[in-house]
């Protein structure tokens, strides 16, 4: 267990609609990273938050949206759906302070499925 | 451009026998950090190893070592000993730091372990 939550852990839903993705992150991390795996590929970064703030944008679609919250929680919005949607999207969060290694913890990831 | 190259798309190894999944990384920051991950057919992704560019010696951990060539700009996996839970997606990922910690992946080898 990394610590890191995601719901849900499936959905299938329909072209151009919406749908939320949340991601609590380790307790005491602050940084919350977003990627997006499509079916046998690698991972794509969508996008970072740190303690509230957008740190960072990867090739993340202007139809999907981000925040964090107060509590460190991160929702990922994404709209109009589209069968390329389709895909494995994997919150992580990094310690923030004490030794180098920081490696990403990732949750289970949430498998989107745009029919 | 910071990049991570992984040549080999997939692999297969005997059970027992060592097996070494390529990576070199393309960076002209003096520190950064190398990390291996492990994505069974269930999806999660499970941190396996990591080195710092700092570091002199070749990590280990357990029957993973990285075998880390600084010059050459590589950091390859090997596993010992393989076993049939082994059989898995492996992703190289480089971390740098640019006003944010960054985390890029390479595009994976899927290892097949044959009994």
């Amino acid at each position: 267990d990394s610590g890191v939550t995601q719901t849900p852990k499936h959905l299938i839903t329909a072209t151009g609609q919406r749908v939320t993705l949340r991601c609590s992150p380790r307790s005491g991390d602050l940084s919350v990273y977003w990627y997006q795996q499509s079916l046998d590929q690698g991972l794509q970064f969508l996008i970072q938050y740190y303690n509230g703030e957008e740190r960072a944008k990867g090739n993340i679609l202007e139809r999907f949206s981000a925040q964090q919250f107060p509590d460190l929680h991160s929702e990922l919005n994404l709209s109009s759906l589209e069968l390329g949607d389709s895909a494995l999207y994997f919150c992580a969060s990094s310690a923030t302070s004490g030794g180098a290694r920081r490696e990403l913890f990732f949750g289970e990831g949430s498998r989107l499925t745009v029919l | 451009a910071q990049k991570i190259t992984q040549t080999q798309p997939g692999m297969f190894v005997q059970e027992k026998e060592a097996v070494t999944l390529d990576c070199t990384y393309d960076t002209s920051d003096q520190s950064y950090g190398l990390f291996w991950y492990k994505q069974p057919s269930s999806g999660e992704m499970i941190f396996l190893i990591y080195q710092g560019s700092y570091d002199e010696q070749n990590a280990t951990e357990g029957r993973y070592s990285l075998n880390f060539q600084k010059a050459r700009k590589s950091a390859n996996l090997v596993i010992s000993a393989s076993q049939l839970g082994d059989s898995a997606m492996y992703f190289c990922a480089m971390r740098q730091f640019s006003g944010t910690y960054k985390y890029i992946f390479g595009t994976g080898t899927r290892l097949k372990v044959l009994a």
